[in-house]
């Protein structure tokens, strides 16, 4: 079992539809990243998080660490949100442990 | 400047030759970080340098090398290298406390080995 596991592994959703894609994670964390990979293209961190909510334009992220669970929530998404999104938890040590990704398609 | 930035973005190299990849940074991030990330994989750790010394290295083979001249440059020289070894590579960087402030990631190079 990866120590990172991210659902779903493939998204397709209509333009303006709300989309969640979880992580959980089953080690001790220090804090936990969203990042946002184009195809072909390099990594962008969208948040970091170690507790509670952060939201940023249409985009929020949760984590509860108890549950060892985090969410990325895009609200009224639009093609260009297509991407590839990995959740990655930086372990104690500052070890960063990536998911296998999320690849998000928003038709038009 | 809150970027990093890597050179070139694309590189076709042949298995003999020797090539550089170059990564700048200058927010007086710390420690900085090599990955390698094939094809619809997640990135995976090759190096990390913690104040210009290595600190980790993946059991990467040698015809990977790294090098931190300073505090801002990381290189990664290579070296008769193999189709195989064709992958994007991403450079970071971080704080001295990353979880508080976070990994930066540069846009990657594309490598191509023929």
């Amino acid at each position: 079992k990866n120590e990172v596991e991210q659902s779903p592994q493939n998204l397709t959703a209509q333009e303006g539809e709300f989309i969640t894609i979880n992580c959980s994670y089953s080690v001790g964390i220090s804090a936990l990243h969203w990042l946002q990979q184009h195809p072909g293209g390099g990594i962008v961190s969208l948040f970091m998080l170690s507790s509670g909510k952060k939201k940023h334009g249409r985009l929020i992220a949760t984590i509860n660490i108890q549950e060892k669970h985090s969410s990325l929530h895009i609200t009224a998404s639009h093609p260009r949100d297509s991407a590839v999104y990995i959740c990655a938890v930086m372990e104690y040590g500052n070890k960063l442990v990536f998911g296998a990704g999320t690849i998000l398609r928003v038709k038009s | 400047d809150t970027e990093v930035t890597q050179t070139p973005k694309h590189l076709v190299m042949g298995m003999t030759n020797k090539k550089s990849l170059k990564c700048e940074q200058h927010m007086g991030h710390r420690a900085m970080y090599w990955y390698k990330q094939k094809a619809k994989k997640p990135p995976e750790l090759m190096f990390v340098y913690s104040y210009e010394k290595l600190s980790i290295n993946e059991s990467v083979p040698s015809r990977f090398s790294p090098e931190c001249p300073n505090s801002s440059l990381l290189n990664l020289h290579l070296h008769a290298l193999q189709p195989e070894d064709s992958a994007l590579y991403l450079c970071a960087s971080s704080s001295r406390d990353p979880a508080n402030y976070g990994y930066t990631f540069g846009s990657g190079t594309r490598l191509t080995v023929v």
